[in-house]
């Protein structure tokens, strides 16, 4: 029963294009939404995280963009470089697990960024 | 810098065979994850455990089992491996906050 849907499944964008990773949720007691990104051979590594009392967060080229409303979250890569090529997980963390980090994870997205 | 080793990063077994996968951790976090990754399906939580010997099942808990004796210690067993259990397993730790720190996985062919 996954709760976290995440879209679309791979995606190619041309080096210095936007990548654009959405996910939509339907359990409103989430208060935590993570990115991560997973590099072949990896383990999966936090990128970027957004709590819903903000509309958007932005760490240089990666941004979320969160709307509580429609209970979607995005993230949108600008000036996309081949060492962005990876797959890409966003996660929701309900308040009930709040003291653990239990995160739930959407299908993610594989990236490639050609040159 | 947080670490956590798995110890196995390939393994091919045989049906029925019982199967340990061991993980470590050194910053001494409370929390400890065992999640599966499959293409399309992302990562599936399996076991979690938020103390020694304290364990809970996460999503997908049906033909595992989990041990933790030890804080930095968390391992996942495969009492009898079938093939629909060839996945990729990674092990993850935090300290009560949302960041999850993996490991590098460990990729499991059950033939």
């Amino acid at each position: 029963q996954q709760q976290v849907k995440q879209s679309p499944q791979s995606l190619i964008v041309q080096k210095g294009g936007i990548s654009i990773i959405n996910c939509a949720y339907e359990n409103t007691a989430f208060d935590y939404f993570p990115w991560y990104q997973q590099f072949p051979g990896k383990g999966p590594a936090l990128l970027i995280a957004i709590r819903p009392d903000v509309s958007e967060k932005k760490e240089g080229r990666f941004t979320i963009s969160f709307n509580k409303s429609a209970k979607q979250f995005s993230l949108h890569i600008m000036d996309s470089q081949p060492g962005d090529s990876a797959t890409y997980f966003c996660a929701a963390r309900s308040r009930g697990s709040s003291n653990t980090g239990k995160l739930i994870f959407g299908q993610g997205t594989t990236l490639q960024v050609k040159p | 810098d947080v670490k956590v080793t798995q110890s196995s990063r390939y393994l091919v077994k045989r049906t029925g065979e019982k199967v340990f996968l061991e993980c470590v951790q050194d910053m001494d976090h409370e929390n400890m994850f065992w999640y599966r990754q499959d293409p399309g399906l992302g990562l599936r939580l399996i076991y979690f455990s938020y103390d020694v010997k304290m364990k809970e099942k996460g999503d997908i808990p049906e033909g595992y089992s989990v041990s933790r004796e030890k804080k930095e210690r968390f391992s996942l067993i495969l009492e009898s491996a079938s093939t629909n259990q060839t996945s990729m397993y990674l092990c993850a730790s935090n300290r009560n906050t949302g960041e999850l720190f993996f490991g590098e996985g460990s990729r499991l062919t059950v033939l």
